[in-house]
C-alpha cells in the first residue's frame, strides 16, 4: 500500500474537466513539493508538473497542480482523447528519508 | 539533446547479480542528486534508490535495502545499480531518473529503461 493514496481510476468525456487527487502526510505533501508523472501506454512516465504547480515547458496548459496541506490534485481541463494514460503523484517523504509515488490513477476518456 | 539511457537489464536467477548501467548525455551530471525506479509488469512506480550528486550519501528502499548499491561516475556521466540477491519480486522495468526538479533548466526525461527479469 503506497504512502501516497491515489484514486486507482477516473474518468470523463472530451471536453470535461477531471481532477485527481494525492493525499498524503505532514512528513511528505505536507512539507515538501509534489511532481505529477503521465505515463501513456508502453511509454516511460513524462514529468506533467513539477513543484507542487509548474508546468515544464511543452505541457498544455489544460493540465495544473494544486497542493493544500496533506493533499495535492492533478485537474486536466478540456480532456481529450490522448489524455488516457495513467498519472502518478510523487513527493519526498521526510521521515522514510526516500521518494514516493502514489499507487497510479487510471485515466479513462470515455 | 539531454537523454538519459539505461542499460544492462536481462534475465537472471532467483539469488543472482545484476549491474545496471545509466548514462547521461547534453547534462552536467554532477550536480544531480539521481534515482532508480522501478516498476513490475502491470503495476505502479516504485522508487527503488537515490544518490547526491557527489556520491555522498545514498538512500534506499526498504525492499532493496542490503541487497542493491546505487553509485555512480561522474567522470563519465553514468549512474550504476549493482543488484545483489535477486529475488522473483524484483521482476521489473528499471528506470534511472532525476526526481527533484526546480525549474524547466533540470529537467531529465525519462530513458525508456531496462528490464530485469529474474526467474528460474
Amino acid at each position: 500500500q503506497s504512502v501516497l493514496t491515489q484514486p486507482p481510476s477516473a474518468s470523463g468525456t472530451p471536453g470535461q474537466r477531471v481532477t485527481i487527487s494525492c493525499s498524503g502526510s505532514s512528513s511528505n505533501i505536507g512539507s515538501t513539493n509534489v511532481y505529477w508523472y503521465q505515463q501513456l501506454p508502453g511509454a516511460a512516465p513524462k514529468l506533467l508538473i513539477y513543484r507542487n504547480n509548474q508546468r515544464p515547458s511543452g505541457v498544455p496548459d489544460r493540465f495544473s497542480g494544486s497542493k493544500s496541506g496533506t493533499s495535492a490534485s492533478l485537474a486536466i481541463s478540456g480532456l481529450r482523447s490522448e489524455d488516457e494514460a495513467d498519472y502518478y503523484c510523487a513527493t519526498w517523504d521526510n521521515s522514510l528519508s526516500g521518494w514516493m509515488f502514489g499507487g497510479g490513477t487510471k485515466l479513462t476518456v470515455l | 539533446d539531454v537523454q538519459l539511457l539505461e542499460s544492462g537489464g536481462g534475465l537472471v536467477q532467483p539469488g543472482g547479480s545484476l549491474r545496471l548501467s545509466c548514462a547521461a548525455s547534453g547534462v552536467t551530471f554532477s550536480s544531480y542528486a539521481m534515482s532508480w525506479v522501478r516498476q513490475a509488469p502491470g503495476q505502479g512506480l516504485e522508487w527503488v534508490s537515490t544518490i547526491t550528486g557527489n556520491g555522498g550519501s545514498t538512500y534506499y528502499a526498504d525492499s532493496v535495502k542490503g541487497r542493491f548499491t546505487i553509485s555512480r561516475d561522474n567522470a563519465k556521466n553514468t549512474l550504476f545499480l549493482q543488484m545483489n540477491s535477486l529475488r522473483v519480486e524484483d521482476t521489473a522495468v528499471y528506470y534511472c531518473a532525476k526526481l527533484a526538479i526546480s525549474g524547466d533548466y533540470d529537467i531529465l526525461p525519462w530513458g525508456q529503461g531496462t528490464l530485469v527479469t529474474v526467474s528460474s
